[in-house]
């Protein structure tokens, strides 16, 4: 079993809809978790970090931790087609020091 | 955000010569900086961490004689890669991190090996 698992995908959706996007995880110690956008040929652009159960917004993004369930999701309101881009969970333990990465749901936002 | 550069962007090379590829972080200082390979359509791999001054702790599998990383600063860490070879060709990406534990990736640099 992997540590973190996450949909692949691909997800498609009209213009304006709400996306979810979601993974989960088996490592207790886990504490940080990050959610990470890579458009096609570039590096991954941090979206989102927290550290906390509960939901962090910023903008049309809300991050959501359950850590009691090892459950994470990162939602998108008003989609847009530039939003179409690889999405990455991360989570780190702290005292590790190092991301470990779910495998990426790939998400494409029709016009 | 924090921002980190890589350069060159694009590079290619013939099969066994050597590759640099720096990876910069440019407002904050990066206490460890990561090494990481991606192939196409599949998530990041980590290759290596490094800490400014110490020798880098490479992923099993990793040949560090092959992929020689140096963090001489702390704001600089190079990764070379020696005698290149076609297997080689990847995308490698750097990422840095202060303190805290958010990790900002550098923009990835495309090697091909001919």
């Amino acid at each position: 079993q992997k540590e973190v698992e996450q949909d692949p995908g691909p997800l498609s959706v009209p213009e304006g809809a709400i996306v979810s996007l979601n993974c989960t995880y088996s490592n207790s110690a886990f504490q940080y978790f990050m959610w990470y956008r890579q458009y096609s040929r570039k590096g991954p652009e941090l979206l989102m970090y927290t550290y906390s159960s509960g939901n962090k917004e910023d903008g049309r993004f809300t991050a959501q931790v359950d850590k009691s369930s090892k459950y994470i999701s990162l939602f998108i309101r008003d989609s847009q087609p530039s939003d179409s881009a690889t999405y990455l969970c991360a989570m780190d333990s702290g005292s590790a020091r190092q991301l470990t990465f779910g495998s990426g749901t790939q998400l494409t936002v029709l016009p | 955000g924090a921002v980190v550069s890589q350069h060159p962007s694009w590079v290619i090379c013939k099969s066994g010569t050597s590759v640099k590829i720096e990876c910069r972080s440019l407002d904050f200082q990066a206490t460890t900086m990561f090494w990481y390979r991606q192939f196409p359509k599949q998530s990041l791999m980590l290759m290596a961490t490094s800490n400014e001054g110490s020798k880098a702790t490479y992923e099993q599998g990793v040949e560090k004689d092959k992929f020689l990383i140096n963090h001489a600063s702390l704001t600089l860490s190079t990764l070379t890669v020696t005698s290149a070879h076609p297997e080689d060709s990847s995308f490698y990406i750097c990422s840095a991190r202060e303190e805290t534990y958010e990790q900002y990736f550098g923009p990835g640099t495309r090697l091909t090996v001919t």
